[in-house]
């Protein structure tokens, strides 16, 4: 089945560095990934929308210049939280559609800003 | 925009009993339903989807029910386990499987008691 790998599982950065996170579509084409920031006891909210090759569509009130995406290749998207702040500790969650199986998500990585 | 609406909350049952929840969705485009499990600190898992044409699906112990008319679909597990203790959550989507971002309900956090 579609498998989607996201590294790193676990990070802490200090505050006012950069962290990327990377996801891959390990045995399909990706064509649109999206990229979910999920709080303690909440569901997953979408922070940005990303096709291969193109920009990415950022949701209302996500900062673009602070959450970098690149999609570009149908197999890779990397999200980079810039600068990183206390207040960006969260989870985040990718998604790729294109193969069969729909939407897969990724493990998830656990962002710790200290 | 797609808002979807998932009860309870939290549920507790009893090892071997059943277990439901419902979602509710309002956009009628919506035409693809899938359900996901999230143990802690990992990503969604889809364990079951459902497409507009269909009235219900089964795959061993799980089943989900679609009512296009009054907009809602059910998750119901059967003969539960203590394993099948998570989160669950329904999304929906406009575009089918692939095309369009989904919408979560806020999660059902299931607890199987041995």
């Amino acid at each position: 089945g579609a498998v989607v790998s996201q590294h790193p599982s676990r990070v802490i950065c200090k505050s006012g560095t950069s962290v990327k996170i990377e996801c891959r579509s390990l045995d399909f084409q990706a064509t649109t990934m999206f990229w979910y920031r999920q709080f303690p006891k909440q569901s997953l909210m979408l922070m940005a929308t990303s096709n291969e090759g193109s920009k990415a569509t950022y949701e209302q009130g996500v900062e673009k210049d602070k959450f970098l995406i690149n999609h570009a290749s149908l197999t890779l998207s990397t999200l980079t939280v810039t600068s990183a702040h206390p207040e960006d500790s969260s989870f985040y969650i990718c998604s790729a559609t294109g193969g069969a199986g729909g939407y897969t998500f990724g493990s998830g990585t656990r962002l710790t800003v200290v | 925009g797609e808002n979807v609406e998932q009860h309870p909350s939290t549920l507790s049952v009893q090892e071997g009993d059943s277990a439901v929840i419902k979602c509710t969705y309002s956009d009628s485009a919506s035409n693809y339903f899938p359900w996901y499990k999230q143990e802690l600190g990992k990503g969604p898992q889809l364990i079951i989807d459902i497409r507009s044409n269909v009235g219900e699906k089964k795959d061993q112990r799980i089943a989900v029910t679609l009512n296009k008319t009054a907009k809602h679909f059910s998750l119901h597990i059967t003969e539960t386990q203590p394993e099948d203790s998570a989160v669950y959550f329904c999304a929906s989507t406009g575009g089918g499987a692939g095309s369009y971002q989904l919408t979560f309900g806020k999660g059902t956090k299931l607890s199987v008691i041995p």
